[in-house]
């Protein structure tokens, strides 16, 4: 168990341009969720993947940013055209399907747009 | 009214400290209770997690659940300067995990 990676650990970016971020979550855990997360803010939900199908969506989630995980393993997340107001830090976390199982976090891609 | 709320800090203790961290939630139908633990620039670590009303201790860790007054306090003994942190509370129903801002902790020598 190798715990959540993301890629990458940091991302500056000029405003307009598009980024893509990566997710490998725990190898058995067949949930996938994107949070965001500003400073002195807790993470705030964006979306959830159960295996390929993506389940729910923020309304935090402008048509600006799109996630998938094309085979149920690995996540990517993307925003296009991006703005001044998308810097934050980007959490990715993963849980089994057992019922009561909590979120197991990894250690976000910081992005910022200048 | 936020969900989950915190009391932000920061909050300051001597090294050897009884920590007294407290969370309250809004809705009914949270079921499941969570204390996480972040370093800076780190993603959040999970400490403790718990399902019904009473105590849960872990180590130096006791998680306590009110359900009746909508609130959680996460217990930290003997703190140590490692124990310097951001602690968020989170509550869970069905797949929505909703996660208070957290309290900044700071254990000095």
């Amino acid at each position: 168990d190798t715990g959540v990676s993301q890629n990458p650990r940091h991302k500056i970016t000029k405003r307009g341009q598009n980024v893509t971020f990566r997710c490998d979550p725990i190898s058995e855990h067949n949930r996938l969720y994107w949070y965001r997360q500003t400073l002195g803010q807790g993470p705030e939900f964006l979306t959830y993947f159960q295996n390929e199908a993506q389940l729910e969506k923020s309304r935090l989630l402008s048509d600006r940013f799109s996630a998938e995980r094309p085979k149920g393993s690995f996540s990517t997340l993307e925003i296009q055209r991006t703005e001044q107001g998308d810097s934050a830090m980007y959490l990715c976390a993963s849980s089994s399907l057992q019922g009561s199982s909590p979120l197991h976090f990894g250690n976000g891609t910081r992005l910022t747009v200048t | 009214q936020k969900e989950v709320e915190q009391d932000p800090g920061p909050l300051s203790v001597p090294e050897g400290a009884i920590v007294s961290l407290n969370c309250t939630y809004s809705n009914s139908a949270f079921q499941y209770f969570m204390w996480y633990r972040q370093y800076s620039r780190k993603g959040p670590e999970l400490l403790m997690y718990t399902y019904s009303s009473g105590n849960k201790e872990d180590g130096r860790f006791t998680a306590q659940v009110d359900k009746s007054s909508k609130y959680i306090s996460l217990f930290i003994r003997d703190s140590q300067p490692s124990d310097s942190a951001t602690y968020l509370c989170a509550s869970r129903r069905g797949q929505n995990f909703v996660f208070g801002p957290g309290t900044r902790l700071s254990v000095l020598p």
